[in-house]
């Protein structure tokens, strides 16, 4: 049963600190999306990549965020520093066409 | 042009009734209109979708019933069970969009035993 895995599942950490989460696509997809859900803001899209290529990321706060596919099994997430405001569930999905498949997310919490 | 609305926000029904979800968008580009079903704590979970060559498609009690003209679409549960209270988004898609997804904000169902 093929799925997406996503790590940390649950992260606290303080404000300024640096925040890696961490992606497995399910293996053969191509497109890789990165979202964040918040109870205001519902589910919004971050960035996403084809091909490891990065297509989209006008989602991201550019000066804290950053996100990467250093291979085709792993995309990261990155958030530095991090503030109070980024604590959400962000959620990894991944597919071929349009289908998206979503991994279980990491919940954020910034104090 | 790029929205796509969705309503209720929230829906509480009764054991064995019909709950009914809509979603009403602009573009007439998007081509791919799927349902997600998101359980708390758990990502969103493709569900069913449709494309809008045709007007309805149903998966055992899950069906979406697809306007073109009045640009809505909307997922119907029939004989709802209190295991299907969970999130429910809309979402649509154009072509060459690499499969981007816009998401409707989201609808609450409660169904009551």
């Amino acid at each position: 049963d093929a799925r997406v895995t996503q790590t940390p599942r649950h992260k606290v950490t303080e404000m300024g600190q640096e925040v890696t989460m961490r992606c497995q696509p399910i293996l053969g997809h191509n497109t890789v999306f990165w979202y964040r859900q918040t109870m205001m803001q519902g589910l919004e899209l971050l960035a996403y990549f084809r091909n490891r290529a990065p297509l989209d990321d006008s989602g991201m706060p550019k000066d804290r965020f950053s996100a990467e596919m250093p291979d085709a099994t792993l995309a990261t997430l990155k958030i530095q520093p991090s503030e109070p405001r980024d604590s959400a569930v962000y959620f990894c999905a991944s597919g071929l066409t349009y289908e998206q498949y979503f991994g279980p997310g990491t919940r954020l919490t910034v104090t | 042009q790029q929205q796509v609305k969705q309503s209720p926000q929230s829906l509480i029904v009764q054991k064995g009734g019909i709950s009914i979800i809509n979603c009403a968008y602009e573009n007439t580009a998007f081509d791919y209109f799927p349902w997600y079903q998101q359980f708390p704590g758990k990502g969103p979970a493709l569900l069913i979708a449709i494309r809008p060559d045709v007007s309805e498609k149903k998966e055992g009690r899950f069906t979406i019933s697809f306007n073109k003209s009045a640009k809505q679409f909307s997922l119907h549960i029939m004989d709802s069970q209190p295991g299907d209270s969970a999130t429910y988004f809309c979402a649509a898609s154009r072509p060459g969009n690499t499969g981007k997804l816009i998401f409707g904000q989201g609808t609450t169902l409660q169904v009551k035993p």
